[in-house]
């Protein structure tokens, strides 16, 4: 199976700032077939991305995913408070889908 | 509004059995492959098994592969994760997700604790 890897596993940056998440694959993960997903304490998780740039519904245009192959990253380009939470990339090209460990991310 | 109701979960020792389900709204249920991932306590994400919008496709993680069977009733739009031989490794938040690929739609989940 693929195995994703976020890095870092805590980032802690001040509203305004800009975020920069990592996500890793063991092997090229097909057609850029990456999602990216934000959850919030004691909530489910919410889509960001899918195809690893294409920004779902509602998504504000802060937020933006590049990659392909075995590295893609997930940008905040100017951080808010909501947007304190955990950040895990997931594939979908080779089953079974699995997902990375996830990111924090602390608002100071 | 697409809704995602999952039910079922509860307290169980190991070797025990549960059925979840999970009751889809505000879409077209019927067209729709629905997944079933779980969350660890304190844990990231884990695909469990997905099931094609007829009903006649289905995949395992091999962590349940064997033990736990995803079935769906279009009539009722409802989907069910039956769960057998539950480990306590099994403890976690399943949450019923919309989508074949990745989930554009996710419910609350329901808690799933396997313990003696």
């Amino acid at each position: 199976e693929i195995v994703l890897t976020q890095s870092p596993g805590t980032l802690s940056l001040s509203p305004g700032e800009r975020a920069t998440l990592s996500c890793r694959a063991s092997q090229s993960v097909s057609s850029s077939y990456l999602a990216w997903y934000q959850q919030k304490p004691g909530q489910a998780p919410r889509l960001l991305f899918y195809g690893a740039y294409n920004r779902a519904t509602g998504i504000p245009d802060r937020f933006s995913g590049s990659g392909y192959g075995t590295d893609f990253t997930l940008t905040i380009s100017r951080l808010e408070p909501e947007d304190s939470a955990v950040y895990y990339c997931q594939q979908y090209g080779t089953s079974p889908w699995t997902f990375g460990q996830g990111t924090k991310v602390e608002i100071k | 509004e697409v809704q995602l109701l999952e039910s079922g979960g509860g307290l169980l020792q190991p070797g025990g059995s549960l059925r979840l389900s999970c009751a889809g709204s505000g879409f077209t249920f019927s067209t729709n492959a629905l997944s079933w991932v779980r969350q660890a306590p304190g844990k990231g994400l884990e695909w469990v098994s997905i099931i094609s919008s007829s009903g006649d496709t289905t995949y395992y993680a091999d962590s349940v592969k064997g033990r736990f069977t995803i079935s769906r009733d279009n009539s009722k739009n409802i989907v069910y994760l039956q769960m057998n031989s539950l480990r306590a490794e099994d403890t976690a938040v399943y949450y019923c997700a919309k989508g074949d690929h990745f989930f554009d739609h996710w419910g609350q989940g329901t808690l799933v604790t396997v313990s003696s």
